[in-house]
């Protein structure tokens, strides 16, 4: 079966440190990719997608990046913190035209 | 801007009783449709799902009903148990790579 590990579940960072948050899929191929962040009011906000390795698209200009360095990794990432990255980060995968499947998510504190 | 609404941020229902949560979508390329209940601090985990050829899909207590005309679909828990109090979530798809998600409703099921 297939399962999804997102880490870690909360995180403290102070403003201006770098980020990096790491989710893997086991028991799929060349699945499609998503960072997800709930926000007050708006619900989960889609960050970022991936079809493929190397392959990432971006739907929100922000301090956030992504990569896929293999296929059934994904990594989000940030150079420098700012107070209003603080939130609940949630990975998930699919495999197109299904439902998505989400990790347990990172919260994470910007201080 | 958001493609996919939830109108209502709560809802309160008593035990048993109908619990609809109602969903609008503004592209009328969407053409898979879903619901996610989610817990605090934890992923959304999936819930029902229509297709947009579909009007009505059920699975025991859940049922989503889809009107395109209106690009509206709604969720209904029948009988509603104390176990249902969660966000709800809508979310909605047209390439099966992309979901975009609402704003979630709050659902308190009072015993």
């Amino acid at each position: 079966s297939q399962t999804i590990h997102q880490w870690p579940a909360t995180l403290v960072q102070p403003v201006g440190s770098p980020l990096s948050l790491e989710c893997t899929v086991e028991g799929t191929s060349n699945p499609n990719l998503y960072w997800y962040r709930q926000a007050a009011g708006r619900g989960l906000q889609l960050l970022f997608y991936s079809v493929g390795i190397g392959q990432i698209s971006s739907e929100v200009p922000q301090n956030l990046s992504a990569s896929r360095p293999q296929d059934r990794q994904f990594i989000l990432s940030s150079k420098k913190l700012l107070l209003s990255d603080s939130g609940f980060y949630l990975c998930a995968w699919g495999t197109g035209g299904a439902e998505a499947f989400f990790g347990q998510g990172t919260r994470l504190t910007v201080v | 801007d958001q493609q996919v609404k939830q109108n209502s941020p709560s809802l309160s229902v008593q035990e048993g009783r109908i619990s609809i949560l109602n969903c609008d979508y503004t592209n009328s390329m969407f053409d898979y449709f879903l619901w996610y209940k989610k817990y605090p601090a934890e992923g959304p985990t999936f819930l029902i799902s229509i297709s947009s050829i579909k009007d009505k899909n059920e699975d025991g207590r859940f049922t989503v009903f889809l009107n395109k005309s209106a690009k509206h679909l709604s969720l209904h828990i029948v009988p509603s148990q104390p176990g249902d109090s969660a966000v709800y979530f809508c979310a909605a798809s047209y390439t099966g790579n992309q979901f975009y998600f609402g704003t979630g409703t709050s659902l308190t099921v009072i015993p």
